[in-house]
């Protein structure tokens, strides 16, 4: 178990449709990494959070946005979703902005019918 | 942007054999180098990490270099185990200022008994 912690662990949606993924990062982590995982394919950096702040996006769509609140949990929001979109989502957490280590979390398994 | 390949994308060992698993990478800006061990149906897992100013690091039976002139880095597991099988990715963080990342593809590590 690595601490960090994402809700919820599977969705089935349909497309056109709009869902709020969760993640809390280890207690005491700043940072908060996206990463999205298609079937068979490496990880996508999405965007990264750091202490409130965004600081660093990937190739994030203009449909998904994030935020990451006071108490350091996150929340991705993913809208209009497509079929493409199906997806193995990760969040990670780590210390500081860089060079530290990341941990992450078991992940939210996205469906889009 | 950055661009990592990672080679090869299968790979199959005898048990106590070694196994090589190389990323080369586009940006010369990039200054962050980890290595993931993924398991089926589990989270990414950081198995070791080499930052720019480094040219090898060694844990136990697990060893990364870089050239940084070349602009590659390889994984080296020695005396592999089946335990050791699982899909493992390469990643270059670039930006100094934040955690922007681009994964390999992966290598499916196949240790034989």
């Amino acid at each position: 178990d690595s601490g960090v912690t994402q809700t919820p662990k599977h969705l089935i949606t349909a497309t056109g449709q709009r869902v709020t993924l969760r993640c809390s990062p280890r207690s005491g982590d700043l940072s908060v990494y996206w990463y999205q995982q298609s079937l068979d394919q490496g990880l996508q950096f999405l965007i990264q959070y750091y202490n409130g702040e965004e600081r660093a996006k990937g190739n994030i769509l203009e449909r998904f946005s994030a935020q990451q609140f006071p108490d350091l949990h996150s929340e991705l929001n993913l809208s209009s979703l497509e079929l493409g979109d199906s997806a193995l989502y990760f969040c990670a957490s780590s210390a500081g902005q860089l060079y530290n280590e990341q941990f992450f979390g078991p992940g939210t398994r996205l469906t889009v019918l | 942007g950055e661009n990592v390949e990672q080679h090869p994308s299968t790979l199959s060992v005898q048990e106590g054999d070694s196994a090589v698993i190389k990323c080369t990478y586009s940006d010369s800006a990039s200054n962050y180098f980890p290595w993931y061990k993924q398991e089926l149906g589990k989270r990414p897992q950081l198995i070791i990490d080499i930052r720019s100013n480094v040219g090898e690091k060694k844990d136990q039976r697990i060893a990364v270099t870089l050239n940084k002139t070349a602009k590659h880095f390889s994984l080296h597991i020695t005396e592999t185990q089946p335990e050791d099988s699982a899909v493992y990715f390469c990643a270059a963080f670039y930006n100094t200022n934040a955690g922007k990342s681009t994964f390999g593809d992966g290598t499916t590590l196949t240790v034989k008994p």
